[in-house]
């Protein structure tokens, strides 16, 4: 099955500087690479997400981009600001709509 | 995007125990999905749901700790079974959106402590 592996695990920024988060992903069939932020206490929120027929996609300060030779796609966030602090997960998805998530990274945005 | 709701958001029950969490969805979506996320950690997909026919469960989760239901195209249950404290968890319900089979969309989460 799909195996996601995401890095870093923690990340800390100072405002306004950038974020990378990336990921990698096992399965050369999947076609569909989302992003979630989790807020304490709160769900997954779908921030941004690519279709393997899309190197790039942007919604204002967020980014991702995919890789599918290598198999690894990447989360930018621009001029971080301290609510981007949170928990974003990258996923994959497999077989049947499921989707596989990586381990997860932990942004801090220091002011 | 799916309006998802849960029910309860969080309880406390007693080892030994069944919870029975419910999900609903603002329209019918054809697919349902139920997670499990252990504290400071990655979400797990525990099963689909499937409406009319039985759960789809992933490696190391069986109907009989997890039973679920799906009685229609906008609800879904699962009951969490003869429970232990490492059944301690927030456990997610999930299901596409209104546009794409792809996108999910999750509930708000149910807070489980077994004590």
């Amino acid at each position: 099955g799909e195996n996601v592996e995401q890095h870093p695990s923690t990340l800390s920024v100072q405002e306004g500087d950038s974020a990378v988060i990336k990921c990698t992903y096992s399965d050369s069939a999947s076609n569909y690479f989302p992003w979630y932020k989790q807020e304490l206490g709160k769900r997954p929120q779908l921030i941004i997400d690519i279709r393997s027929n899309v190197g790039e996609k942007k919604d204002q300060r967020i980014a991702v981009t995919l890789n599918k030779t290598a198999k690894h796609f990447s989360l930018h966030i621009t001029e971080t600001q301290p609510e981007d602090s949170a928990v974003y997960f990258c996923a994959a998805d497999n077989a049947g709509n499921m989707l596989t998530f990586g381990g997860g990274t932990r942004l801090m945005v220091k002011p | 995007s799916a309006v998802i709701s849960q029910k309860p958001s969080r309880d406390i029950c007693q080892r030994g125990t069944s919870l029975t969490i419910q999900c609903q969805v603002d329209s019918q979506v054809t697919m349902m999905f139920w997670y499990r996320q252990q504290p400071g950690q990655s979400l797990t997909l525990i099963a689909t749901a499937n409406q009319g026919s039985e759960a789809t469960y992933e490696s190391g989760f069986v109907i009989d700790k997890f039973p679920i239901s799906r009685p229609n195209l906008t609800f879904s249950t699962l009951t969490v079974s003869n429970m232990s404290p490492e059944d301690s968890s927030i456990y997610l319900c999930s299901a596409h959106g209104r546009a794409s089979q792809e996108t999910q969309y999750f509930g708000p989460g149910t807070r489980l402590l077994v004590l």
